[in-house]
């Protein structure tokens, strides 16, 4: 049972557009989501987060979408460049599990590729 | 920003020897550490979590006497693989967590298990 869908394995786009990622999750008792992106051989780098108290939260070129109605979130880079490329990863969390550790539970990733 | 490092960043193995992969955060205390495994096009499958000084919180269907887990200090986790056999052969990508709550994960670059 996938906790956190990322739907599209894949996503291509034009330098200088906007790449919108999307994300759904079931688990209502989710509270806290990120984004990561990883580069092939390397470990997820930390994007940009949210909680479920907003609904939107912006760093730079990046911006976070949240509608905890549809459980949906979706990762807006605007603009889009070739460097972005990679694979993002959305992340969910519902706050201290058993042992007193918090888990993230993790999507599919979706692979960016932005062409020049 | 912090940093983690995981080595070694790839091993090969023949089925029946040990692996130990070890996970440390460079500049910065993690409370926590987690351990990952991904398939190809997989999303992070979450193995096990660790605290400092108390034994491993291991993820269902994940065996504890094969992923022998120890984290000695704040700084230092490490992952054995015990008779490894060719079905552990994967990706396995550390992540470790400081101060304040939900600090955002820092992720190890992953070792490359291949076991023949």
């Amino acid at each position: 049972d996938q906790q956190v869908k990322q739907n599209s394995p894949s996503l291509s786009v034009q330098e200088g557009r906007i790449s919108i990622l999307n994300c759904d999750y079931t688990n209502s008792m989710f509270d806290y989501f990120l984004w990561y992106k990883k580069y092939p051989a390397e470990g997820p780098t930390f994007l940009i987060s949210i909680s479920s108290i907003k609904d939107k939260n912006e760093d730079g070129r990046f911006t976070v979408f949240l509608n905890k109605s549809a459980k949906h979130l979706s990762l807006h880079i605007v603009p889009s460049q070739p460097g972005d490329s990679a694979v993002y990863f959305c992340a969910a969390s519902g706050g201290y599990s058993e042992g007193g550790s918090e888990k993230l539970v993790f999507g599919k990733g979706t692979k960016l590729t932005v062409n020049p | 920003g912090a940093v983690v490092s995981q080595h070694p960043s790839w091993v090969i193995c023949k089925s029946g020897t040990s692996v130990k992969i070890e996970c440390r955060s460079l500049d910065f205390q993690a409370t926590t550490m987690f351990w990952y495994r991904q398939f190809p096009k997989q999303s992070l499958m979450l193995m096990a979590t660790s605290n400092e000084g108390s034994k491993a919180t291991y993820e269902q269907g994940v065996e504890k006497d094969k992923f022998l887990i120890n984290h000695a200090s704040l700084t230092l986790s490490t992952l054995t693989v015990t008779s490894a056999h060719p079905e552990d052969s994967s990706f396995y990508i550390c992540s470790a967590q400081g101060f304040p709550y939900r600090s955002p994960l820092h992720f190890g670059n992953g070792t490359r298990l291949t076991v023949t």
